[in-house]
């Protein structure tokens, strides 16, 4: 079993430009989340979906938009990327009220 | 906005000391959750304590939570270098979503 993957692993942008990252979990669990982590904190929870076609805010939803139209992939699009957006992004899944397992990130650099 | 918060930010112990990080955090919690996050590297779930659990052990960490006082502490016994890490809680609420602190780093010396 893969766990969670996340793709790409590394992504330079320029400001304006967009770009959606892609989870995908074999665990055949309900929950995703996407997060950020900035330098010295922990992580925000920018959106998260508890099945297949529903998803919802977390604490920092703006400026981002999700997708998850089957079960095991939950999309987190930039439309318009701004360098407050430069982080690294964790993708996680869950079955309901247990442990997140995390996938391996994704370093964003916006210019 | 960040409700569990790691204590102390930082802890430099020799290898073999026991490492002790507290938590505290706001408001009622589902359970209350420590992951291990090795540098640059995605999170590794630890150990989860429930709210009417108050103590929790899995091999060298010890978990305590005292729901009175809105608290943990994640024990680390007989440390090794392979310990050093940043250390995260978080808790789950009632909406099912953990809500992290900012983490304290460790760095076991040889």
């Amino acid at each position: 079993n893969a766990g969670v993957t996340q793709t790409p692993k590394f992504r330079v942008l320029k400001t304006g430009q967009s770009m959606t990252l892609l989870c995908a979990q074999d665990m055949n669990h309900e929950y995703m989340y996407w997060y950020r982590q900035d330098p010295g904190m922990g992580l925000r929870l920018i959106h998260y979906s508890v099945g297949e076609g529903t998803t919802a805010k977390g604490e920092v939803p703006d400026g981002y938009n999700v997708s998850r139209l089957k079960k095991q992939n939950f999309l987190l699009g930039l439309e318009s990327a701004a360098p407050s957006q430069t982080s690294v992004y964790f993708c996680a899944s869950s079955a309901r009220a247990n442990e997140q397992f995390f996938g391996p990130g994704t370093r964003l650099t916006v210019l | 906005s960040q409700q569990g918060e790691e204590d102390p930010q930082a802890l430099s112990i020799q290898e073999g000391e026991n490492a002790t990080m507290n938590c505290s955090y706001k408001t009622s919690i589902n359970n209350l959750q420590w992951y291990r996050q090795n540098s640059g590297r995605g999170l590794v779930h630890l150990i989860l304590i429930r709210s009417n659990e108050r103590e929790k052990h899995s091999g060298r960490l010890r978990v305590t939570l005292d729901t009175s006082k809105k608290s943990s502490s994640l024990l680390i016994t007989a440390s090794r270098a392979a310990d050093t890490a940043s250390y995260f809680c978080a808790v789950q609420d009632s909406n099912y979503q953990l809500i992290w602190g900012a983490g304290t780093k460790l760095i076991i010396k040889p």
